[in-house]
């Protein structure tokens, strides 16, 4: 069975500080993966998606950055965080979409 | 307009009532929707999804679509306290069929 691990759970970080969370896919081959940030009491917002790996699609501009360097492999980045960037960070993944994601448990971002 | 629309709520329904949960969406060609379940503090889980318009049963859950009218619903059958969540309707953008659009939710309260 197909599962996604993404960590930390929890992170505060400085404002100016760089970030980086994986996130990793198990039991399936070529997946598209997703970032999503939601933020205190609000909807989802998708930040990035890849179809492949090097092939990364950017949905809103902002500080931050994704690659995904292996088939598996999705990694959000920033050089230097914002208090706005404070949220939760969710992964997801699918085969097409016409079954939905399936969401990682998440990272809780604070930029103090 | 947002994509997707979804009133915040609280909906509170006493338990083993009906719950029935709303969400309308502006692109005319999405073609597939989805109904997600967050708990507090974590990560959304696929509840129901649909494609055709009509009902679509699963247990206690039925997933209802109208194209024509670009909305989605959900009914809970005899709600339980453990329903108690914040419901999210996705669709996917006729543009890609990588996206899922999400609404920002609507939180559901079943009272003991």
């Amino acid at each position: 069975s197909q599962t996604i691990h993404q960590w930390p759970a929890t992170l505060v970080q400085p404002v100016g500080s760089p970030l980086s969370l994986e996130c990793t896919v198990e039991g399936t081959s070529n997946p598209n993966l997703y970032w999503y940030r939601q933020a205190a009491g609000r909807g989802l917002q998708l930040l990035f998606y890849s179809v492949g790996i090097g092939q990364i699609s950017s949905e809103v501009p902002q500080n931050l950055s994704a690659s995904r360097p292996q088939d598996r492999q999705f990694i959000l980045s920033s050089k230097k965080l914002l208090l706005s960037d404070s949220g939760f960070y969710l992964c997801a993944w699918s085969w097409t979409n016409h079954y939905g994601y399936t969401f990682g448990s998440g990272t809780r971002l604070t930029v103090v | 307009q947002k994509e997707v629309e979804q009133n915040s709520g609280p909906l509170s329904v006493p338990e083993g009532a009906i719950a029935s949960l709303n969400c309308t969406y502006s692109d005319r060609g999405s073609q597939s929707f989805f109904w997600y379940r967050q708990y507090s503090g974590k990560s959304p889980e696929l509840i129901m999804f649909i494609y055709s318009n009509g009902d679509k049963e699963d247990g206690r859950f039925t997933a209802q679509l109208n194209k024509a009218s670009q909305y989605v619903s959900l009914l809970i059958r005899d709600s339980q306290p453990s329903d108690s969540a914040t419901y999210l309707c996705a669709v996917t953008r006729m543009d890609s069929s990588y996206k899922l659009i999400f609404g920002s939710g609507t939180r559901l309260l079943v009272r003991p």
